[in-house]
C-alpha cells in the first residue's frame, strides 16, 4: 500500500496566519490526492481533490499544490472556523485508498 | 441537499455480527459508488469498503476482507455493511460516504459527502 505521511502532526497558529501542511506519498501518486477537514465530533469534509481543485463551496483561502510524491495544503489567512484536523488521502492506487495520519491545527 | 444517515451501531461482543445501514436522500442514489470509512476512537481514517453504482463490484480493505460484506438497495436508496466475526480492533465510528464518480465511468475513490457516523463498540 502507498503510505501517506503528513507533517507536522500538530500545529499551533493564530487567526490571520498563513499555514501550510505537507503530505508525502511513499511513491508517486500523479495528483490523485484529496484533502479533508474534520472538526471535533463531526464527519470529515472534502476541501480539495486532484491535488489542487477546490470543492464547490469551500473558501478560496484553501489551496493545494504539489506533484509526484509531495503535496501541500495552504490556508492563506486562518479563520476561527479553520481550527480542525486535516487529512490527506491518495486515490492513485485504487482500490487500496490510504489516508495520512492527520494534522491537528490548534489555536495559539 | 445530500444527506447520508447511518444506523445500526451499538455494543457487541467479539465474534458476533452487526449490520449497519446508511439511508441516502437529496440526490439520485443509483448512479454513484458508495463507501464505508471508519475511525477508531482518537485515531485517523481508514477506508473499509466500496461498492459500485450497480453493486457488481465490491472491494474491501485488508483488515476486513472475508469478514465484512458491503451491499446496496438502489430501489430504497440504502447502503449496508454486514460485519461478521467482529474483533475488538473493529471498534470505531463507521461513516458511509458518497463517491463523486457516476455510473460506468467508474468510481473516483474519494468522498464528496459523508454521513454523521455510527459508533460500533466491540467489547466483552
Amino acid at each position: 500500500d502507498i503510505q501517506m505521511t503528513q507533517s507536522p502532526s500538530s500545529l499551533s497558529a493564530s487567526v490571520g496566519d498563513r499555514v501550510t501542511i505537507t503530505c508525502r506519498a511513499s511513491q508517486g501518486i500523479a495528483d490523485s490526492l484529496a484533502w479533508y477537514q474534520q472538526k471535533e465530533g463531526t464527519a470529515p469534509k472534502l476541501l480539495l481533490y486532484g491535488a489542487s481543485r477546490l470543492e464547490s463551496g469551500v473558501p478560496s483561502r484553501f489551496s493545494g499544490s504539489g506533484s509526484g510524491t509531495d503535496y501541500t495544503l495552504t490556508i492563506s489567512s486562518l479563520q476561527p472556523e479553520d481550527f480542525a484536523t486535516y487529512y490527506c488521502q491518495q486515490y492513485y492506487s485504487t482500490p487500496r485508498i490510504t489516508f495520512g495520519q492527520g494534522t491537528r491545527l490548534e489555536i495559539k | 441537499q445530500v444527506q447520508l444517515v447511518e444506523s445500526g451501531g451499538g455494543v457487541v461482543q467479539p465474534g458476533r455480527s452487526l449490520r449497519l445501514s446508511c439511508a441516502a436522500s437529496g440526490f439520485t442514489f443509483s448512479p454513484y459508488g458508495m463507501h464505508w470509512v471508519r475511525q477508531a476512537p482518537g485515531k485517523g481514517l481508514e477506508w473499509v469498503a466500496l461498492i459500485s453504482y450497480d453493486g457488481s463490484k465490491k472491494y474491501y480493505g485488508d483488515s476486513v476482507k472475508g469478514r465484512f460484506t458491503i451491499s446496496r438497495d438502489n430501489s430504497n436508496k440504502t447502503l449496508h455493511l454486514r460485519m461478521n466475526s467482529l474483533r475488538v480492533e473493529d471498534t470505531a465510528v463507521y461513516y458511509c460516504a458518497k463517491d463523486p464518480g457516476r455510473g460506468v465511468a467508474g468510481s473516483r475513490y474519494y468522498f464528496d459527502y459523508w454521513g454523521q457516523g455510527t459508533l460500533v463498540t466491540v467489547s466483552s
